[in-house]
């Protein structure tokens, strides 16, 4: 069965103080990982889809990379506008449908 | 501008009370899905469909019903059967393939 597990559940940053997002995945053959951003009372934002070992992907300050097993958000330098919940998901090859993770609660404090 | 739209965005529904969230979309996307999203938790899949006149049950569908008549829409009823219908609901639509999914901007439904 496909899983998504993301880690921390929360995590409070100083502005400016760089960090890293975890989503460690199992699936049968991975078509796709997702990253995606969701502030409050709205729907998800899409930030980053990674197929394959050792691709990167870069946005502002957002950088996410993918292995085998996971992949990381990094945040390097973030503001408070970062501050938000973001998603990770993944597609399996024998899967019509993308699975969700719970999310990591990111705050930046000014 | 393409996308998703749903509608309301607020709704409150009195106990026993079947209720329909609206979804369009103007992607042309063939696949479109129904997620729920309770406080502290992921996004659980509610229905999808990846073709016109045709779904399938995600993994919490008991007290729900949806129909795909037209590729553009694909509305949502939340019958009295749901015994905790309280949450906000997302829409969410695709190209059928290897693709990230659009989300529309949630109804948050209220049962009074």
């Amino acid at each position: 069965e496909d899983q998504v597990t993301q880690s921390p559940e929360a995590l409070r940053l100083q502005e400016g103080e760089s960090s890293s997002l975890n989503c460690s995945y199992t699936v049968s053959g991975l078509r796709g990982l997702f990253w995606y951003r969701q502030d409050p009372g709205k729907g998800p934002e899409f930030l980053f889809t990674l197929y394959s070992a050792g691709e990167e992907k870069e946005k502002e300050r957002l950088k996410a990379t993918l292995t085998k097993k996971e992949s990381f958000l990094h945040i390097t330098a973030p503001k408070p506008e970062d501050s938000a919940t973001y998603l990770c998901a993944v597609l399996g090859s024998s899967a019509s449908k993308i699975i969700f993770g719970s999310g990591t609660r990111l705050s930046i404090r000014p | 501008d393409g996308g998703i739209t749903q509608s309301p965005k607020y709704l409150f529904r009195k106990e026993g009370q079947n209720v329909t969230l609206s979804c369009e979309q103007n992607l042309n996307h063939d696949a479109m899905y129904w997620y729920r999203q309770d406080p502290g938790q992921g996004l659980r899949l509610i229905y999808y469909s990846q073709i016109v006149n045709d779904f399938q049950k995600g993994d919490i569908a008991e007290g729900y019903s949806v129909s795909r008549e037209k590729k553009e829409s694909f509305p949502l009823t939340v019958t009295s059967a749901q015994k905790n219908p309280t949450a906000f609901y997302l829409c969410a639509s695709s190209i059928t393939g290897d693709y990230g999914y659009t989300f529309g901007s949630g109804t948050r439904l209220t049962v009074v």
